[in-house]
């Protein structure tokens, strides 16, 4: 199984610019996550989806937006990038939501200029 | 909203007991979990504690819980210098993580 992998490893987008993020998990997770990981604030929830055909907003969604159209992809979306939107982001999976693990992908790291 | 406290940094000489703290907000959380971020890589669980625990041991890991003053901590004994690592608490629950305190082991 390769968990969750995520592409691309790397990006460097211009203001303005669009891009879309893909995860995918091989463990029939239900749950899926977009977190953002910045310097000294920790994971930040972007948003998330508790099964195929839906998502829902986390703690930081502006400038993002989601689908989930196949149960083991969740896609990540900027419309318009901005410097802000620097991150090292993350995707993440787990079976169901309270008490159970989630599973990490390795990170993207976005530059926005 | 609510918020998960942890510090930034912690460095112990190696063969040392390391203990990372931290506090959370959210009191209906049923479960706290302790993550494990190397270098380049994602989050791994590294353990969890139900919320009608006051510790649970697992190996070299002892994680307390005190529930009235909402305090976690991570105590690692006889760390390695394989312990190096950010270490991120969470709560589950509205999945907020704290920033991470990044574990500096010295030979």
């Amino acid at each position: 199984n390769a968990g969750v992998t995520q592409t691309p490893k790397f990006r460097v987008l211009k203001t303005g610019q669009s891009m879309t993020l893909l995860c995918a998990q091989d463990m029939n997770h239900e749950y899926m996550y977009w977190y953002r990981q910045d310097p000294g604030m920790g994971l930040r929830l972007i948003h998330y989806s508790v099964g195929e055909g839906t998502t829902a907003k986390g703690e930081v969604p502006d400038g993002y937006n989601v689908s989930r159209l196949k149960k083991q992809n969740f896609l990540l979306g900027l419309e318009s990038a901005a410097p802000s939107q620097t991150s090292v982001y993350f995707c993440a999976s787990s079976y169901s939501s309270s008490g159970n693990e989630q599973f990490f992908g390795p990170g993207t790291r976005l530059t926005v200029l | 909203g609510e918020d998960v406290e942890q510090s930034l940094f912690l460095s112990v000489r190696e063969g040392d007991s390391s203990v990372i703290n931290c506090t959370y907000t959210d009191s209906s959380s049923t479960y706290l979990y302790w993550y494990k971020q190397e270098p380049g890589a994602g989050l791994q669980l590294l353990t969890y504690i139900f919320s009608n625990m006051d510790m649970k041991q697992d190996q070299r890991l002892t994680v307390l819980l005190n529930k009235k003053d909402k305090h976690l901590s991570l105590r690692i004994a006889d760390t390695q210098t394989g312990d190096s690592a950010i270490y991120f608490c969470a709560e589950s629950g509205d999945m907020r993580f704290g920033a991470g305190t990044r574990l500096t082991v010295k030979p």
